[in-house]
């Protein structure tokens, strides 16, 4: 159980247009996700917390309007970078904690974005 | 704000040498504390969760402790494999479920 998936596992695409991932808990409904962002040979940093139903809260130094977020129901959460820059190629991981049960979070499996 | 460090960044040993890595964390107001392992290109994959009031957890060859006072943690790997070579890291999670992650230590095992 506590399976937490992501949709792509990888994509290219070209400088300019935007790009959604999404983040999905399988078998558990999650008030809150979380998006972390992995630079090569970097540790992971938050970006921003989502949470159901209500508008996400960006870490110091991200920007809202190019990291869009959409928690639209306990099991799905979405980040959307607009106007792709070859500077937000990273490795984008998402979080998501249990409503019930066990106090962890369980990590997706990640997707990688190249922007050309 | 939270800082985690971890100590060494690279590590190279033998196979079948017992190894520790080390993880400090500035706040110890901590929620639990996890170990990933992370395979280059790959996502994470967790090893250990140790909540806050414990104080070590085991799996297998993996032991981890955490002492939250002086705001630290270890992981110890006995009989190290080659394939246990990646990455690992440690997170310091609050009750929220906010992670923050330390760098992580790269460990290779030579056969």
């Amino acid at each position: 159980g506590a399976v937490v998936s992501q949709h792509p596992s990888r994509v290219i695409c070209k400088s300019g247009t935007s790009v959604k991932i999404e983040c999905r808990s399988l078998d558990f409904q999650a008030t809150t996700m979380f998006w972390y962002r992995q630079f090569p040979k970097q540790s992971l940093m938050l970006m921003a917390t989502s949470n159901e139903g209500s508008k996400a809260t960006y870490e110091q130094g991200v920007e809202k309007d190019k990291f869009l977020i959409n928690h639209a129901s306990l099991t799905l959460s979405t980040l959307t970078v607009t106007s792709a820059h070859p500077e937000d190629s990273s490795f984008y991981i998402c979080s998501a904690r249990p409503l019930r049960g066990k106090n962890e979070q369980f990590f997706g499996p990640g997707t990688r974005l190249t922007v050309l | 704000k939270q800082e985690v460090t971890q100590i060494p960044a690279a590590l190279s040993v033998p196979e079948g040498e017992n190894l520790v890595l080390n993880c400090s964390f500035t706040d110890s107001a901590i929620y639990n504390l996890q170990w990933f392992r992370q395979d280059p290109g790959k996502g994470l994959t967790s090893l250990l969760l140790i909540q806050s009031s414990q104080r070590e957890q085991t799996s297998g060859r993996l032991n981890a402790s955490l002492d939250k006072s002086s705001g630290r943690s270890t992981l110890y790997i006995a009989a190290s494999q080659p394939g246990d070579s990646a990455t690992y890291l440690c997170a310091a999670n609050t009750n929220a479920g906010k992670s923050t992650f330390g760098d992580g230590t790269t460990l290779t095992v030579k056969p």
